[in-house]
């Protein structure tokens, strides 16, 4: 079975400054992976980035950027320069061969200004 | 636009009715997905399907009914068997078995039971 944790429920950050928010995942699997999500207030479950377990480089998308390391089985997000509309739940998942997506509890994320 | 469609977006139910909620893609997505979201919790799986005609318990699909009898449509059965239906449901689908395949969402419906 698969796990993913996210241990922090609340994070804060200034805006225009970088904030780390923490994924580790539990697998057997070889192949899998790695997701962010982030969901506003509104509901709505908007994709960030991507990483799969064979990929040698850290993914980058924008401000996004996905610190992976493997031997630790963690897959931490990285925003630079935050903004308000940052401001938002954020949730990490996995996905092994099945095709299902598995969640972690997810990390609220406030930007003060 | 292409996207996934859930409604209504609001939905109130007295205890003991059966509410269905459905669930419209236009992307032409093999699988689709539903969800339930707790307040300030993550998501699980209900159900799955893959295929026309097919599905998949998720991790907790006891309550809850699915049928898949077209590509575009996935509708969700809350039944009356489901002891904590009050909750916010989230359907989404995605092409493929590959790994790297997004998963889009609607925009989800938040259902009351009273």
């Amino acid at each position: 079975a698969q796990k993913i944790t996210q241990t922090q429920p609340g994070m804060f950050v200034q805006e225009k400054e970088a904030v780390t928010l923490d994924c580790t995942y539990d697998t057997s699997d070889q192949s899998y992976g790695l997701f962010w999500y982030k969901q506003p207030s509104s509901g709505e479950m908007i994709f960030l980035i991507y990483q799969g377990s064979y990929d040698e480089q850290n993914a980058t998308e924008g401000r996004y950027s996905l610190n992976f390391q493997k031997a630790r089985k963690s897959a931490n997000l990285v925003i630079s320069a935050s903004q308000l509309g940052d401001s938002a739940m954020y949730f990490c998942a996995m996905r092994v061969w099945s095709g299902k997506l598995t969640f972690g509890q997810g990390t609220i994320l406030t930007v003060h200004p | 636009d292409g996207g996934i469609t859930q409604s209504p977006k609001y939905l109130f139910r007295k205890e003991g009715q059966n509410v269905t909620l459905s669930c419209e893609q236009n992307l032409n997505h093999d699988a689709m997905y539903w969800y339930r979201q707790d307040p300030g919790q993550g998501l699980r799986l209900i159900y799955y399907s893959q295929i026309v005609n097919d599905f998949q318990k998720g991790d907790i699909a006891e309550g809850y009914s699915v049928s898949r009898e077209k590509k575009e449509s996935f509708p969700l059965t809350v039944t009356s068997a489901q002891k904590n239906p009050t909750a916010f449901y989230l359907c989404a689908s995605n092409t493929g078995t590959g790994l790297n395949y997004e998963q889009y969402f609607g925009p989800g419906t938040r259902l009351t039971v009273t």
